[in-house]
């Protein structure tokens, strides 16, 4: 069945820095979609990219969709306290939308 | 959330003993959606359902049951016959078929000893 992968599972970053976190699809996707769950909270949807090799920012934040649309990754600048969380990426195929484990975003002041 | 309720927050059971997690919505979505989420992993689909009267299984059904009776409830039944049943369950909406973006309600963990 349809994977979806995500590393690192956890991502300790310094007040400032940038990191990336990647999603990896066994299949070929529709779309993917980003979502960002604070701890102790819900999920709450960022972004969704459709097309082959998208690139979306929203202020520090840039998501980017592979070519081969088997792919995504989510960049993070300048990193905040209000970054900390854990960052899940969910892959559609067909109707069949997968969540991947997530990166958990430990941030250092 | 905004439109996503479960209650309660937290609950706790007995092993051996059925317990129902509520979902309900205001939002008018026809889709809904049950997650189950463990420490340090991703989301699960259990059950979700597309229309009222229908619904489908998920990955992980086997000890679950649901009701999809009225467009704004989609109740899940975490059974006796559900092996590892203490977790974090989350209810989510969607608003047709056809859109992406999914709402979560704000989850009920379970504990079950």
């Amino acid at each position: 069945g349809q994977q979806v992968m995500q590393i690192p599972q956890y991502q300790h970053v310094q007040e400032g820095e940038d990191f990336t976190t990647y999603c990896n699809s066994s299949t070929t996707l529709s779309n993917i979609q980003w979502y960002k769950q604070r701890p102790g909270g819900h999920p709450v949807f960022l972004i969704q990219l459709v097309k082959s090799g998208e690139v979306k920012k929203q202020k520090r934040l840039t998501f980017q969709f592979g070519e081969a649309k088997k792919n995504s990754s989510l960049h993070i600048t300048a990193t905040q306290t209000t970054d900390v969380g854990t960052y899940f990426c969910a892959g559609l195929a067909g109707n069949k939308l997968t969540f991947g484990g997530g990166t958990r975003v430990l941030v250092k002041p | 959330d905004g439109g996503i309720t479960q209650s309660p927050k937290y609950l706790f059971r007995k092993e051996g003993q059925n317990v129902t997690l509520s979902c309900e919505q205001n939002l008018n979505h026809d889709a809904m959606y049950w997650y189950r989420q463990d420490p340090g992993q991703g989301l699960r689909l259990i059950y979700y359902s597309q229309i009222v009267n229908d619904f489908q299984k998920g990955d992980i059904a086997e000890g679950y049951s649901v009701s999809r009776e009225k467009k704004e409830s989609f109740p899940l039944t975490v059974t006796s016959a559900q092996k590892n049943p203490t977790a974090f369950y989350l209810c989510a909406t969607k608003q047709a078929v056809q859109t992406y973006e999914q709402y979560f309600g704000p989850g009920t963990r379970l504990t079950v000893t």
